[in-house]
Order: C-alpha cells, then sequence, then structure tokens
C-alpha cells in the first residue's frame, strides 16, 4: 500500500530564510502528488500538483523518483507562509488521495 | 469559500448516541469523502464516494456509515460503536478522484 511520510511535524524558520518541507513516499508505481495547504482559519486547499509543474506563491516541489520524495520548497520564507502542510499521494489508477502526518510552519519575524 | 459546506460547526454528543454529520456541495461534482483529523495524524480517510449510489470503506470506516443518495450530499453518521469519535471532520469533494478536491470548513465533534 502507498505511504506518505512528513519526518518533521514542526519547522521555524526566519522571515527571508529558505524553507524546505519534507515529503518521502513509498509506491512502486508512477504517482501523482499534491501538497495541500492550511491557513489559519481557512479551509485545506491544493497548493500544487507535481503534474502542472507550477510555481505557486513561490513554492515549488519537485518529484524526485530515486529518492522518492517530493519536497516543497521556497527560496525565501514569508511571514503569511505560516500554515499546516500536506503532502498527498494518489496512485497511477487510484481513486484515492493518502495524506502524510503533516507538517506546521512557522515563519518568524 | 462557498461550494461546499458542512454543518453544523460544532457538535457535542453523549456516548451510545448516534450523530450525523451534514456535508453539502453544489459543484457538481461527482467524488466526495470524509476525513477524519487529528493531531500528529494528518488527515485519515473515513468513506469516499465516487458517484451517486456508490461509496466505499476508506482506511478507519469502522464505527462510521454513510449514504449517497443524491450527488450534492453525503452525511456522515458517527455511531457509538466509534470508540474515539471527538474529533475534527473534514468534507471534500472534487470533480473525479483524480482532480484537486475542495473542503469544507470542517465539523468539531465532541463526545461528553
Amino acid at each position: 500500500a502507498q505511504r506518505v511520510t512528513q519526518p518533521e511535524k514542526l519547522l521555524s524558520v526566519f522571515k527571508g530564510a529558505p524553507v524546505e518541507l519534507k515529503c518521502n513516499y513509498s509506491y512502486s508505481g508512477s504517482p501523482e502528488l499534491f501538497w495541500y495547504v492550511q491557513y489559519s482559519r481557512q479551509r485545506l486547499q491544493l497548493l500544487l500538483r507535481h503534474i502542472s509543474r507550477e510555481s505557486i506563491k513561490g513554492f515549488t516541489a519537485d518529484l524526485n523518483k530515486g529518492e522518492t520524495s517530493f519536497h516543497l520548497k521556497k527560496p525565501f520564507a514569508q511571514e503569511e507562509d505560516s500554515a499546516m502542510y500536506y503532502c498527498a499521494l494518489i496512485e497511477t489508477s487510484g481513486s484515492r488521495l493518502t495524506f502524510g502526518e503533516g507538517t506546521q510552519l512557522t515563519v518568524n519575524p | 469559500d462557498g461550494g461546499i459546506t458542512q454543518s453544523p460547526k460544532y457538535l457535542f454528543r453523549k456516548e451510545g448516541q448516534n450523530v450525523t454529520l451534514s456535508c453539502e456541495q453544489n459543484l457538481n461534482h461527482d467524488a466526495m469523502y470524509w476525513y477524519r483529523q487529528d493531531p500528529g495524524q494528518g488527515l485519515r480517510l473515513i468513506y469516499y464516494s465516487q458517484i451517486v449510489n456508490d461509496f466505499q470503506k476508506g482506511d478507519i470506516a469502522e464505527g462510521y456509515s454513510v449514504s449517497r443518495e443524491k450527488k450534492e450530499s453525503f452525511p456522515l453518521t458517527v455511531t457509538s460503536a466509534q470508540k474515539n469519535p471527538t474529533a475534527f471532520y473534514l468534507c471534500a469533494s472534487s470533480k473525479d478522484t483524480r482532480n484537486e478536491q475542495f473542503f469544507g470548513p470542517g465539523t468539531r465533534l465532541t463526545v461528553l
């Protein structure tokens, strides 16, 4: 069965510093990966998906099949990036998302 | 926001009682989902439905039941068989199971 692991439950950085939220997955096929974000008092929402190869709010994520990782990166963190971030995976022929445990990012002024 | 609603926002229940959480969407989405969100455990899938009149168990379906009689509605019943029901429950919908999921605001259930 597929599994998504986010090793850091809490991550704290200073404004302007680079930030990387780690996501590792276990799945033998070719998965599709997502990052969802939940800002304080807002709904959980999609941040980006790997097939779109977009940069959203300055965030990027590259799928590394060799390392089975999909880390989320931003070169200069902003205070408004403080939120809970979830990595998620869907199998090639799957019908459901599997979420990681989440990482709470805090960007300090 | 809008498009997918959950009610009530807060719900209190006595032990031994069943309770039903509402989820409605007007996005014309075929797929709908129920998740449970607990601190440090991420989102765990309870049930999902790919199309009206059909649903499948997720990872933690025991003690829960659902129905999907209408495309717009996917209510979740938390039964007395659920051993630890106090949690935050999220409903979501998507065009199909491979597309972006849109989430509701959630219902916080507390068992007294």
